[in-house]
């Protein structure tokens, strides 16, 4: 079953802080966040192993509560780059998933 | 380095047409996979492999096959293609299984009439 994410969009302005979060009901042993802009391939941002290991790159952090199958991605400070589609993909024991994605749009 | 390399970047076909999309990859990565990505829905594994001589099938493999006679190449043959599988097609590698980042290709959009 496909990972929940929420918000489906978001709209910020340059400077705000945002937060997108990822639910499976499956049992995950990690979480990936990718960021995908329009007509182009998705580009890795960071994993999170099974621990609730928080994670950074840059002004973007995420973590992985393993109790309640929840990851989050916590972007600060937001910049007009930022703006894309962010999928979260779930590794369950039997499957790799992806979750439907969130946009994100940044402006001025 | 090249990185994921996919041919063709478009293409339409009519129904019950067979066609390749080719994948290559540079970095001698072990793990390779085939997904799909339709509006709102993410992105689907078709078919994955994690080494030579060996595939498996993902979530939505059906009217599609794979083959992995090197390490670099990875194609996805569509054997009759339906309207249903227009969309796009993104083939990814890694060093291994799930743990690593994976590279995606820059895609093939695929429309079938």
């Amino acid at each position: 079953q496909q990972p929940v994410q929420s918000p489906q969009a978001v709209i910020l302005r340059e400077g705000e802080d945002a937060v997108i979060n990822c639910s499976s009901s499956k049992a995950l042993y990690s979480v990936h966040w990718y960021r995908q802009k329009h007509g182009e391939a998705p580009i890795f941002l960071m994993i999170l192993l099974k621990g609730g290991e928080q994670k950074g790159h840059d002004k973007i952090s995420a973590s992985f509560n393993e109790k309640k199958q929840q990851s989050s991605l916590y972007l600060t400070a937001s910049q007009l780059s930022y703006s894309g589609t962010y999928f979260c993909r779930g590794t369950s024991y039997d499957k790799v998933i992806f979750g439907p994605g969130t946009s994100l749009s940044v402006i001025p | 380095n090249a990185g994921v390399t996919q041919t063709p970047k478009f293409q339409v076909l009519k129904t019950g047409q067979s066609m390749t999309l080719q994948c290559a990859q540079d970095m001698n990565h072990e793990y390779m996979s085939w997904y799909r990505q339709d509006p709102g829905m993410g992105l689907r594994l078709i078919h994955y492999s994690v080494g030579a001589g060996i595939t498996d099938q993902g979530e939505v493999p059906n009217g599609y096959n794979v083959s992995r006679s090197t390490t670099e190449d990875f194609p996805l043959r569509l054997l009759s293609a339906a309207p249903s599988q227009t969309s796009v097609y993104f083939c990814a590698s890694s060093s291994s299984g799930n743990y690593n980042e994976q590279f995606f290709g820059p895609g093939t959009r695929l429309t079938v009439l």
